[in-house]
């Protein structure tokens, strides 16, 4: 298995909904990813989880809380979101801290919020 | 502040023609990675370059690696429409899970 599956693939909220985005991954990677790409634009790294511990949060609001239940999993929940927080959000993983290894990408969740 | 930069950011170019896309970085990195983007869709690695004068081709694009010069390039061989896409440079500095991203080259290949 070397895919990032993420879900949902599109999701539309309004500004006071609670939403969550999921990610999982079975290739045993020990580093998984956050990343946001607005249109046009490089992917932002958001948050990246390092053998299940949060190892960097890049100053991202509160409004997103990442969560890392297991080695194969990642959350990403969603409250009280803003329009301009409407872009592509990535999953992605990686085999972890030191081994200079490429992130593979899931296939995103368009977030519209309205 | 570690920089990259790509150029062109656009390109438009012929099928069967020949192009380099360039990335230069501002510090010492021997970890630089490629990927494609194609429109609404995720980014899909083609090449992991991890020491100074790796060369690696996968059909008609193969990428190469100067650390010296703090540059790599992506050179497309008989460009086909299927390889329009936006492509990625990406630097990784330490261990410490950042990369740095060019800006991006959009590739258009006209019939």
């Amino acid at each position: 298995d070397t895919e990032v599956t993420q879900t949902p693939k599109h999701l539309v909220m309004g500004m006071t909904n609670k939403k969550s985005l999921k990610c999982e991954q079975h290739m045993g990677h020990r580093a998984m990813y956050w990343y946001k790409q607005k249109a046009k634009k490089p992917p932002e790294l958001m948050f990246v989880y390092s053998y299940e511990k949060l190892s960097i949060n890049e100053s991202v609001p509160s409004r997103f809380s990442p969560e890392c239940p297991n080695s194969s999993l990642l959350n990403l929940h969603l409250h009280a979101l803003q329009p301009e927080d409407s872009a592509l959000y990535l999953c992605a993983s990686s085999l972890g801290p030191g081994t200079r290894s490429p992130r593979t990408f899931g296939s995103g969740t368009r977030l519209t919020v309205v | 502040e570690l920089k990259v930069e790509q150029n062109p950011l656009f390109l438009s170019m012929q099928e069967g023609k020949n192009y380099t896309i360039y990335c230069n970085y501002s510090t010492t990195s021997d970890r630089l990675y490629w990927y494609r983007q194609d429109p609404g869709k995720s980014l899909e690695s083609l090449f992991v370059l991890l020491s100074n004068g790796a060369v690696k081709q996968e059909g008609r694009l193969m990428a190469s690696l100067d650390t010296k010069a703090r540059l790599s390039t992506l050179h497309i061989t008989a460009a086909v429409h299927d390889l329009s896409a936006t492509y990625f440079c990406a630097v990784e500095v330490d261990s410490n899970y950042q990369l740095i991203w060019g800006a991006g080259t959009k590739l258009i290949i006209k019939p």
